[in-house]
């Protein structure tokens, strides 16, 4: 069965320096990834997405994802981390049914 | 645009009642899903919808039940609600099979007591 594990459950950085979760997928195929962001209490918001185009995948709020097919990752990076960074974030792999596999997801603390 | 509306957005519930969580789209997606989220967990698929008319299980959909009358509407149904129940769920939506990504509504944080 295809699955996602998101390497740290949760993840501490002071503002200002940069910001590394970490995405394993497992798959036999290229697949569909994204990254979701969820603030307290909300909704979870696309962040981006990588569906077999260029490797390095920018988004929104200056973060950016790296697919490397050999390692089976699909870390997700950020320069700078701002306060309002502070979120759980949600590696989401699509399966071949075109369904979505969560991975449990890390939560990201922003230090003053 | 309102996107995907999910009402209502809290409620508890006695073991044995039942409700129904609705879900709305306006942005005239083909697809539609349940998820349900437990603490410190990704988020599991109750059902989904390809279409209006037609519906499926997802991953964990024993005592729920849905239905799809229209494209812009998906509820969901807790029958006999039991504690294992208690959760937030998601309804979201996507253009033709998602890969460009699904659009999730702010949640129902459900306790059953």
């Amino acid at each position: 069965a295809q699955s996602v594990t998101q390497l740290d459950s949760h993840v501490s950085v002071s503002e200002g320096t940069p910001v590394l979760l970490r995405c394993n997928y497992s798959s036999s195929y290229s697949p569909s990834l994204f990254w979701y962001v969820q603030h307290p209490n909300k909704g979870l918001q696309l962040l981006l997405k990588y569906t077999s185009a260029a490797t390095l995948v920018k988004g929104i709020n200056g973060f950016e994802a790296e697919f490397k097919k050999s390692e089976t990752s699909f870390h997700l990076t950020k320069p700078s981390a701002h306060m309002s960074d502070a979120a759980e974030y949600f590696c989401v792999q699509m399966d071949s049914s075109y369904k979505l596999i969560f991975g449990s997801g890390t939560r990201l603390l922003v230090r003053p | 645009n309102a996107g995907v509306t999910q009402t209502p957005k809290f409620r508890i519930l006695k073991i044995g009642q039942s409700m129904t969580l609705q879900c709305t789209q306006d942005m005239n997606h083909n697809y539609m899903y349940w998820y349900r989220q437990d603490p410190g967990m990704g988020l599991k698929l109750i059902y989904y919808s390809v279409g209006a008319g037609i519906t499926d299980k997802g991953e964990v959909p024993n005592g729920y039940n849905v239905s799809r009358s229209t494209t812009e509407d998906f509820p969901l149904r807790l029958e006999l609600a039991a504690p294992s129940q208690t959760s937030v769920y998601f309804c979201a939506s996507s253009y033709s099979k998602g890969r460009e990504g699904y659009t999730f509504g702010s949640g129902t944080r459900l306790t059953v007591v």
